[in-house]
């Protein structure tokens, strides 16, 4: 059984729409968290919820909005796509508060692509 | 604001060769994290240190944590072609302590 899992794995759509990532984990971990990776592999935190409550929102562009139904699940909507949205999107989990003492475990990713 | 960077971007060694990737953080770390990403691959948590000047080996690799907790490093002996990938050192800043990735490490290694 994968342990954190999102979809879809490749997401290819045109300026201006919207499109949604999920992201489920297995692990019965209480934070869960969504980093982005350009072009240069940089790994940028975007957000992190923790118990369903948003702990961590990175500057990033309001188009951008996660929501968390419940522990296990944190899904990520964007709106208005833009070209420099492209990048690979990851789901990751931990246990604990997400105070960065804990290992995180990271979903396959989706790649995102806006032409 | 509070950066973690690695050296070198870029790493291509012979197999046999060792490598050394380092890990410098402008802030003092509660601890240090080690992942690998494979190429098309997500990061892979390796290994996690806390206490100043500790030291841990996982076969082949060597990783240490500074006196200071500001830096640290990670060293293959001998490497293999199931070394390459991508090197990520990451810890908690901030005052959220968001876990803060350091900008990795390309490591290639051929025959």
């Amino acid at each position: 059984d994968t342990a954190v899992s999102q979809t879809p794995k490749y997401l290819v759509t045109q300026m201006g729409n919207d499109k949604s990532i999920k992201c489920e984990q297995n692990l019965g971990h209480d934070t869960m968290y969504w980093y982005k990776q350009d072009s240069k592999k940089f790994l940028k935190i975007m957000f992190s919820y923790n118990n369903k409550e948003l702990i961590i929102n990175e500057t990033v562009p309001n188009r951008f909005s996660p929501k968390s139904p419940d522990k296990a699940h944190l899904n990520l909507h964007i709106n208005s796509l833009e070209l420099g949205d492209s990048a690979v999107y990851f789901c990751a989990s931990s246990q604990g508060t997400g105070t960065g003492s804990a290992p995180l475990h990271f979903g396959n990713g989706t790649r995102l692509t806006v032409t | 604001g509070q950066q973690v960077m690695q050296i070198p971007q870029y790493q291509h060694v012979q197999e046999g060769e060792d490598f050394t990737t380092y890990c410098n953080s402008s802030t003092t770390l509660s601890n240090i994290q080690w992942y690998k990403q494979r190429p098309g691959g997500h990061p892979v948590f390796l290994i996690q240190l806390v206490k100043s000047g500790e030291v841990k080996k996982q076969k082949r690799l060597t990783f240490q944590f500074g006196e200071a907790k500001k830096n640290s490093s990670l060293h293959i002996t001998a490497t293999q072609t199931t070394d390459v990938g991508t090197y990520f050192c990451a810890g908690p800043t901030g005052t959220a302590s968001k876990l803060t990735f350091g900008t990795g490490t390309r490591l290639q290694v051929t025959l």
